[in-house]
């Protein structure tokens, strides 16, 4: 089965402060995603990547920046958190390639991170 | 535009009775089309996928969806909603590129009645 692991469940850090999210899946995907989900808006997508080092911007890219040094993991940096990105952020990946040479771009989701800034 | 729209924010259903979640799309081609369910505090499951072949398509939990071409319909049933189905549930469609970008709605809060 494919795994999904972001690095805290609960998060709560102070304005101002830089914070790392972390995101390692196991199935040796390409591609992977990072949405913040907040009440009656739904997932919007912040950042994904489709290679190593690669990255492209998503929905709501302002004020966050990511990081793709290895295949597996997946990082979502907040360079100087604001209370208006408090909110549950979500990991995903998926393949473009699979069994039989095409894919159905499912996505898998790790548990998530809920983020907390004061 | 490339959109997903789920009109019911919330719907309450009684223990045992059928259920019905909506969901239409905008899409440019023939789409790629998913529900997920996220039960509280929890990330995404997948329920089921259509990408092709038989339009109604059979998922987890007992839940199957019928993809309507004419109607840019994918409408998520249960014959019979058991408690633990109270969750929130989201459609999505895609890919918008090679990188297996999808759009989700915003999603369907199931509450049940005992």
């Amino acid at each position: 089965d494919v795994k999904v692991t972001q690095s805290s469940r609960y998060l709560v850090k102070r304005t101002g402060e830089k914070v790392f999210l972390e995101c390692v899946q196991d199935m040796d995907h390409e591609n992977m995603f990072w949405y913040r989900q907040d009440p009656g808006l739904g997932l919007r997508l912040i950042y994904f990547s489709y290679d190593v080092k690669m990255k492209e911007k998503g929905d709501i890219p302002e004020g966050y920046s990511v990081s793709r040094e290895k295949k597996e993991r997946f990082s979502l940096i907040l360079e100087s958190a604001s209370t208006n990105q408090t909110s549950m952020y979500l990991c995903a990946s998926t393949s473009h390639r699979a069994s039989g040479g095409y894919s159905t771009y499912e996505q898998y989701f790790g548990p998530g991170t809920r983020l907390t800034v004061t | 535009a490339q959109s997903v729209t789920q009109p019911d924010i919330h719907i309450t259903v009684s223990e045992g009775a059928s259920l019905e979640l909506r969901c239409n799309y905008s899409y440019g081609a023939t789409p790629y089309l998913f529900w997920y369910v996220q039960s509280p505090g929890q990330g995404l499951q997948l329920l089921l996928k259509y990408f092709s072949g038989d339009t109604l398509v059979q998922g987890i939990k007992g839940f199957e969806a019928e993809f309507k071409r004419s109607q840019s319909s994918f409408n998520l049933r249960k014959p019979s909603v058991h408690w633990s189905d109270a969750a929130e549930y989201f459609c999505a469609v895609g890919p918008y590129n090679q990188g297996g970008k999808l759009i989700f709605g915003q999603g369907t809060e199931l509450s049940v009645k005992p």
